[in-house]
């Protein structure tokens, strides 16, 4: 079956942790992003792809970082400087970055601080 | 600016009775609109969207929303809700902003009661 694999469900991390968010997707959609939601916020995008070795900052960038080495996948780095990691994250694939196209979701990692 | 409100937060209604969710979006060209829908601690799935034509869409599940350019609205609405519909539901929008990206309302929590 196609589609958007999150890894791992849960993940907790320690104070000054780097943590890694894993995205892999068999769609072979070109763009991928990266959301951020909490609750009554809806989601907020942190970062998204639009080709391979090529990313770009979305809304709430600040203390993420995230890779593009292969079209299948799109992992995202908390790092110890987003003093507010506790969320539930959601990473997301499209054919391209255009204004029509449909976002598929993969099912999601909620992370949260020890 | 571009923004995507949902007023209510959360709504209940009886099982078999008629729903409406609200969408009122803010933006100065014609809007690419979607409802998606979330299961608890899942991503989300397209339920419809408009693009253009006929302003009255239909989706998946028997959802159909209507665009009305003069109220800057896209409400959601099913005749006869099952329970199975309690879940979350997010409007939002395509735009071209220089680069494209999609803007998500904060949701609407939807509870059927028996």
């Amino acid at each position: 079956d196609g589609g958007i694999t999150q890894s791992p469900k849960y993940l907790f991390r320690k104070e000054g942790q780097n943590v890694t968010l894993s995205c892999e997707q068999n769609l072979n959609h070109d763009a991928m992003y990266w959301y951020r939601q909490d609750p009554g916020q809806g989601l907020r995008l942190i970062y998204y792809s639009q080709i391979v070795n090529d990313f770009q900052k979305g809304d709430i960038a600040e203390g993420y970082s995230v890779s593009r080495e292969k079209k299948e996948s799109f992992p995202l780095t908390v790092t110890s400087a987003q003093k507010n990691p506790t969320a539930f994250y959601l990473c997301a694939s499209s054919t391209k970055s255009t204004r029509e196209n449909i976002q598929y979701f993969g099912a999601g990692t909620r992370l949260s601080v020890l | 600016a571009q923004s995507v409100t949902q007023p209510d937060i959360h709504i209940t209604v009886s099982e078999g009775a008629s729903l409406e969710l609200r969408c009122n979006y803010s933006y100065g060209a014609t809007p690419y609109l979607f409802w998606y829908v979330q299961s608890p601690g899942q991503g989300l799935q397209l339920l419809l969207k408009y693009f253009s034509g006929d302003t009255l869409v239909q989706g998946i599940k028997g959802f159909e929303a209507e665009f009305k350019r003069s109220q800057s609205s896209f409400n959601l609405r099913k005749p006869s809700v099952h329970w199975s519909d309690a879940a979350e539901y997010f409007c939002a929008v395509g735009l071209n902003t220089g680069g494209f990206k999609t803007i998500f309302g904060a949701g609407t929590r939807l509870f059927v009661k028996a």
